[in-house]
């Protein structure tokens, strides 16, 4: 059975502590692995799609890497804009997209 | 106008009430999708049309019916509601068919659902 499983739960930062969140998954037919961001009473922002193990994708203070296993989201010198519970997910072979559960990130001035 | 519209907002109903879900997309998708997203839970698919047919059902019960006129409108009705489906309900779009690029979805901003 197809998994996708976010650690930590919930982490709380200064502003300027880097960090990173990961993503674990097993899926058979791995068509995509997606970051999306999400801000309290919005809709998921989506932030990157990584195809390949090696892979690897930058925007602004977030880069997301992948390996056959997981992907991490680092968050370097996070700002409190940064704030957000950010959300991966895995494209299986019919091209539906498998959430995990998302990880709350504060950042504090 | 922004890519994925959801209305309403907010929604207060009661367990014999009906209402609908209203979701439109402007950016030329021919693939709408129903999620479903409670506290601390993973989002849940509910539903899934492409090309105005809807090819996925999640066994989801028979108290939602989603309807899908055209390619860039997608609704969900409700009716006899219970408490615990009250949730964020969201609405995504995707250019669909294979190939990951194609199926990044792009979300609305959901409609609150309390039922009382």
């Amino acid at each position: 059975e197809d998994q996708v499983t976010q650690s930590p739960e919930a982490l709380r930062l200064q502003e300027g502590e880097s960090s990173s969140l990961n993503c674990s998954y097993t899926v058979s037919g791995l068509r995509g692995l997606f970051w999306y961001r999400q801000d309290p009473g919005k809709g998921p922002e989506f932030l990157f799609t990584l195809y390949s193990a090696g892979e690897e994708k930058e925007k602004e203070r977030l880069k997301a890497t992948l390996t056959k296993k997981e992907s991490f989201l680092h968050i370097t010198a996070p700002k409190p804009e940064d704030s957000a519970t950010y959300l991966c997910a895995v494209g299986d072979s019919w091209g539906k997209l498998q959430f995990g559960a998302g990880t709350q990130v504060v950042v504090t001035p | 106008e922004t890519g994925v519209t959801q209305t309403p907002r907010h929604l207060v109903m009661g367990m014999t009430n009906k209402k609908s879900l209203k979701c439109e997309q402007h950016l030329g998708h021919n693939a709408m999708y129903w999620y479903k997203q409670s506290a601390k839970k993973p989002l849940e698919l509910m539903f899934v049309y492409s090309l105005e047919e809807r090819v996925e059902n999640n066994s989801v019960p028979s108290r939602f019916s989603p309807e899908c006129p055209n390619s860039s409108h997608l609704f969900l009705h409700l009716h006899t509601l219970q408490p615990e489906d009250s949730a964020l309900y969201l609405c995504a779009s995707s250019q669909g068919g294979a190939g990951a690029s194609k199926n990044i979805q792009y979300f609305g901003a959901g409609t609150r659902l309390s039922v009382l």
